[in-house]
């Protein structure tokens, strides 16, 4: 079955540095979506890509969509204690809305 | 609008056992889905359900059943309880079959024992 993996899988990082996580998917994805969970908390949704080669803005949040529609790209300008939390990217697999969480990366801010 | 509701937030059981879990979407929003998160294999996909229908299921044994109501409310059951059963049970709504911008519930703490 497709599987999604998320490099790394945990980061720390000193506030005000950059972190960028990267999600890998072993087939093609028609959409990519992208969560965040505080600790203690629940997926929140973020953002979804369509196109190849997207990339879109949320302020210090910049997310990206490979031209192969296989991988994408989540990268935080200058962290703040706020980005503390799991960034999972999620795609559509096998049967229509059927939706495969990647592994997650958690980012600790120090 | 009131966000993703579930009950009960916490649950301790013994093995063997059968629990149910409740989910109540946004207000409009028709699609559920139940999902599983574990420390050792994160957020996995339980099934999904639309009008009534359940309309994709993920790999998880037969213990591991649900329905939804008219009214899109859905409960999740889970028979003969086994330890490995513990985790952060999910559920997740969206405003349309095919809508994969899905907003999660606070989630049911299942605690085998």
């Amino acid at each position: 079955g497709q599987q999604v993996m998320q490099i790394p899988q945990y980061q720390h990082v000193q506030e005000g540095e950059d972190f960028t996580t990267y999600c890998n998917s072993s087939t093609t994805l028609s959409n990519i979506q992208w969560y965040k969970q505080r600790p203690g908390g629940h997926p929140v949704f973020l953002i979804q890509l369509v196109k190849s080669g997207e990339v879109k803005k949320q302020k210090r949040l910049t997310f990206q969509f490979g031209e192969a529609k296989k991988n994408s790209s989540l990268h935080i300008t200058a962290t703040q204690t706020t980005d503390v939390g799991t960034y999972f990217c999620a795609g559509p697999s096998g049967g229509y809305q059927k939706v495969t969480f990647g592994t997650g990366t958690k980012l600790q801010v120090i | 609008k009131a966000g993703v509701t579930q009950t009960p937030r916490y649950l301790i059981k013994t093995r063997g056992q059968q629990v149910t879990l409740s989910c109540s979407p946004i207000s409009g929003h028709r699609s559920v889905s139940w999902y599983q998160q574990t420390p050792g294999q994160g957020l996995q996909f339980l099934f999904e359900y639309f009008s009534e229908t359940q309309r994709n299921k993920g790999n998880f044994p037969g213990r591991f059943s649900g329905r939804q109501f008219s009214n899109s409310r859905s409960e999740m059951n889970v028979s003969t309880l086994e330890l490995g059963d513990s985790a952060l049970y999910l559920c997740a709504s969206s405003d349309s079959y095919g809508a994969y911008e899905q907003y999660f519930g606070p989630g049911t703490r299942l605690t085998v024992t």
